[in-house]
């Protein structure tokens, strides 16, 4: 069984720092793309940033490039998010979610999501 | 970036009531388009994939369908435990934009 655990949220002052855990199990890690999606209170979901299965490629949403980093221990099956710079509207409950791709040269989806961790930016 | 459109936002069905979601792209994104359903204080289920794949294990009153810039879910018979929001996403290009969702009611 797929399970995505997330951890690391929390209060946070604007202008600080956190970072989000995501340990995977029942599948082989290492062979899948990642991907984080976020969801503000009350509000839509919002697609965060991705990684590749080697780790060697990242993307990030426009609202977070240079202040969010993308990591992953294939080793340790753990994915990760540093985000640094908090906002108060970063305030969301964040996913740690897994991309399959059906077919090389096909697009990667969203076929697994984690319960969520909340992280709040407020003074 | 690519912008997703849904309509309606809100719908209201009776149960056994044939409910159809419209999701539009600011521009082509072949059939790469994905729908996801999410309950209250859960997180999104993936139900359709390539515009009209049925994941497994999805109940086969869920449908999806369009290529292009249009494309519709469908659910042929409302039951109670389809109460969710549903959400379209293109995945052609970085970033990944979802739809702003449309919440679907009992009545």
């Amino acid at each position: 069984e797929v399970q995505l655990v997330e951890s690391g949220g929390g209060l946070v002052q604007p202008g600080g720092s956190l970072r989000l855990s995501c340990a995977a199990s029942g599948f082989t890690f290492s062979s899948y793309e990642m991907s984080w999606v976020r969801q503000a209170p009350g509000k839509g979901l919002e697609w965060v940033s991705y990684i590749s299965n080697n780790g060697r490629t990242m993307y990030y949403a426009d609202s977070v490039k240079g202040r969010f980093t993308i990591s992953r221990d294939n080793a340790k099956n753990s994915l990760h998010l540093q985000m640094s710079g908090l906002r108060a509207d970063d305030t969301a409950v964040y996913y740690c979610a897994r991309d399959l791709r059906i077919a090389s040269g096909e697009p990667s989806f969203t076929d697994y999501w984690g319960q969520g961790t909340l992280v709040t930016v407020s003074s | 970036d690519i912008q997703m459109t849904q309509s309606p936002s809100t719908l209201s069905a009776s149960v056994g009531d044939r409910v159809t979601i419209t999701c539009r792209a600011s521009q082509s994104i072949s059939s790469w388009l994905a729908w996801y359903q999410q309950k209250p204080g859960k997180a999104p289920k993936l139900l359709i994939y390539k515009a009209s794949s049925l994941q497994s294990g999805v109940p086969s009153r869920f449908s999806g369908s369009g290529s292009g810039t249009e494309f519709t879910l469908t659910i042929t018979s409302l039951q109670p435990d389809d109460l969710a929001t549903y959400y379209c996403q293109q995945y052609k290009s970085y970033s990944f934009t979802f739809g702003p969702g449309t919440k679907v009611d009992i009545k």
